[in-house]
């Protein structure tokens, strides 16, 4: 059990570009979450996943942000034409619906500066 | 909906000393609580969490929180903390029946020698 993993740690990209960051979650958990957290905030949710399926989503995730999770393993989380204010630590984490329900795993995040 | 305020944006205090994070929640239904800690630049680590049973909860470090639901609060103390708990907490709560955990916006504590 490797935890969850996320891919780049850090990404500074200009204002306008695309950028796309990877979740690996936990390899026996099927439900992966994505939150946001801005400096001096706490993390808030923007979508979850059972499986391949995304069950909910956030008012936050507007319409420049996709996320899949194809086959139920790995996560993508997009954001097009980045603005300045998606700047932030984007978190990845999973858990299992068998055993314990509540039972998440954070990864580190990925550090998101709009330049 | 579920919402929780951490009255103390920062709490200062000696090595050794005793501390209590506050959280206080808000909820139109039954609830888990978490307290998590977060280290510079890292994820979130869970420090401990009620589900139901005894309301008090004895998490890592040395760490525990009671939930009392009639003040609708789930405080975190430590009897002596360590330089090393320096670090930036997070209450949380989750609807039963829910997978979101909806946070506070954290406590900064600082100890120093």
């Amino acid at each position: 059990d490797t935890g969850v993993s996320q891919d780049p740690r850090h990404k500074i990209t200009k204002r306008g570009q695309n950028v796309t960051f990877r979740c690996d979650p936990i390899s026996e958990h099927n439900r992966l979450y994505w939150y946001r957290q801005t400096l001096g905030q706490g993390p808030e949710f923007l979508t979850y996943f059972q499986n391949e399926a995304q069950l909910e989503k956030s008012r936050l995730l507007s319409d420049r942000f996709s996320a899949e999770r194809p086959k139920g393993s790995f996560s993508t989380l997009e954001i097009q034409r980045t603005e300045q204010g998606d700047s932030a630590m984007y978190l990845c984490a999973s858990s299992s619906d068998r055993g314990d329900p509540v039972g998440y795993t954070f990864g580190s995040g990925t550090r998101l500066t709009v330049v | 909906a579920q919402s929780v305020t951490q009255l103390d944006s920062q709490v200062p205090v000696f090595e050794e000393a005793p501390v209590e994070l506050r959280c206080n929640y808000s909820s139109s239904v039954s609830v888990y609580l978490f307290w998590y800690v977060q280290y510079p630049n890292q994820g979130l680590q869970l420090l401990l969490k009620y589900l139901s049973g005894s309301t008090l909860v004895k998490g890592i470090n040395g760490f525990e929180a009671e939930f009392n639901k009639s003040q609708t609060s789930f405080h975190l103390r430590k009897p002596s903390v360590h330089i090393s708990d320096t670090a930036e907490y997070f209450c949380a709560v989750m609807g039963t029946g829910f997978q979101k955990l909806v946070f506070g916006t954290g406590t900064r504590l600082l100890v120093s020698p």
